[in-house]
């Protein structure tokens, strides 16, 4: 069975200063998808980035960035230019290629955004 | 284009009690998929539908639930004789044919008190 750990129950970084969240996951599959979410206080969660396991550029969206190390099964997000409305749950999801699978999830790192 | 909506938002109800969820997924995705989040704890998968076909059902659950989407829209999440420990919020999630990515509702919180 698919694992995803976060080791960061909680996270804390200045406003505009940059934060890495870590992400490790545990296949024995070569095909899937890793995403980090995002899920504010009362919110929906909602997308904040997608990488493709085939693909060895790490993806990028704006101030949001990911080093994907595949060997390691590692894969951290980092922000830039924190902002307050930054501040929320980031979860990591993993799901398998190729099918419809559900989302496997990590615990969660909540981010505080100090001023 | 409104987004995945889902209803109730909150629903508080008392042991032994059967409830139903609702969730409307954005139009044209085929597929859907209903999570369980505590609290603390990421969402967890419970059941996916491509159209109108239950395609997977995780270990999670048990006899007192049953999902369906008839007519491959919306879909409905039954829980029977609700437990204490069926406290959560609901997440509903669909997505478009070739795309991996889903796309959440706000989800269901249910109290059982």
């Amino acid at each position: 069975a698919q694992t995803v750990t976060q080791s960061q129950p909680e996270m804390s970084v200045q406003e505009a200063e940059t934060v890495t969240l870590s992400c490790t996951y545990d296949t024995s599959e070569s095909d899937y998808y890793l995403f980090w979410y995002k899920q504010p206080p009362s919110r929906q969660m909602i997308l904040v980035i997608r990488q493709e396991a085939y693909k060895q550029q790490n993806a990028t969206e704006n101030r949001f960035s990911v080093n994907f190390q595949k060997a390691a099964k590692s894969f951290s997000l980092k922000i830039s230019d924190s902002q307050l409305g930054d501040a929320a749950m980031y979860f990591c999801a993993y799901r398998i290629g190729g099918g419809a699978d559900g989302l496997t999830f990590g615990k969660g790192t909540h981010l505080i955004i100090q001023p | 284009d409104t987004g995945v909506s889902q209803n109730p938002r909150h629903k508080i109800t008392k042991r032994g009690q059967n409830v139903t969820f609702r969730c409307d997924p954005i139009s044209e995705h085929n597929r859907l998929y209903w999570y369980r989040q505590t609290l603390g704890q990421g969402p967890e998968f419970l059941t996916y539908f491509q159209n109108e076909a239950q395609l997977e059902k995780s270990r999670l659950l048990s006899d007192r639930f049953s999902a369906e989407r008839p007519k491959g829209s919306f879909s409905t999440l039954e829980i029977q004789r609700t437990e204490q420990g069926d406290s959560a919020m609901y997440l509903c999630a669909s997505s478009p044919r070739g795309i991996y990515e889903q796309y959440f509702g706000p989800g269901t919180r249910l109290t059982v008190t």
